[in-house]
């Protein structure tokens, strides 16, 4: 197994540019989610879904897209990209995540480092 | 709503002495609650959960629910024990703290 896969690994963009930020996995999980890393902000969960079809804001969607038409796959949109959205994103998947049940280990991706000029 | 709160951004422990790292959590149900790990270069991963009551690499966390409190604690640090640790707390979605950067002194 692949696990979970993201690409591209760097980008450079322009504010106004568009792009997608891809995440795979290969594991059959139910679970994705995206996250943004920065200093002294830890990470912040920026959407989620919770299966194919399913897609949740988390606690900072503004100016992210996402859709969720595979088990599979999980992109994430930028729509019109802005210097704030400078920061590391991480995908990440399990099979369930669901309140009052046990959790299975979530499996990160190595990241896609993004830097909007 | 819930929360996770890491009060900590920085430790520095000496390498043999014990190590606790923070973790306060603010949520109305019954908390799952984890750490995760990222070294170095690596990816971020799950050291322990608290429904496992486990110990990995010589760590432990124990839930208190009085003080809504998920502690990482070992008693003996060591080198290799440098990295970033985050507390993470799960329900239909799974939240993490800000991160405590742990350093261990020679």
């Amino acid at each position: 197994n692949a696990g979970v896969t993201q690409t591209p690994k760097f980008q450079v963009l322009k504010t106004g540019q568009s792009m997608t930020l891809q995440c795979a996995q290969d594991m059959n999980h139910e679970y994705m989610s995206w996250y943004r890393q920065d200093p002294g902000m830890g990470l912040r969960l920026i959407h989620y879904s919770v299966g194919a079809g399913i897609t949740d804001q988390g606690e900072v969607p503004n100016g992210y897209n996402v859709s969720r038409s595979t088990t599979e796959d999980f992109p994430l949109r930028l729509l019109s990209a802005a210097p704030s959205q400078t920061s590391v994103y991480f995908c990440a998947s399990s099979y369930r995540v669901q309140a009052g049940t046990f959790t299975d280990t979530q499996y990160f991706g190595p990241g896609t480092r993004l830097t909007v000029l | 709503a819930q929360r996770v709160t890491q009060p900590e951004k920085l430790l520095s422990v000496f390498k043999g002495a014990p190590v606790e790292l923070k973790c306060n959590y603010s949520y109305s149900g019954s908390p799952e609650l984890f750490w995760y790990v990222q070294y170095s270069r690596q990816r971020l991963q799950l050291l322990l959960r608290h429904i496992s009551r486990e110990s990995i690499k010589g760590f432990t966390a124990d839930l208190n629910k009085g003080e809504t409190s998920f502690h990482l604690k070992k008693p003996f640090a060591q080198e290799e024990d440098s990295a970033m640790y985050y507390c993470a707390l799960q329900d239909d979605k799974i939240i993490f703290g800000k991160g405590t950067r742990l350093h261990i002194l020679p």
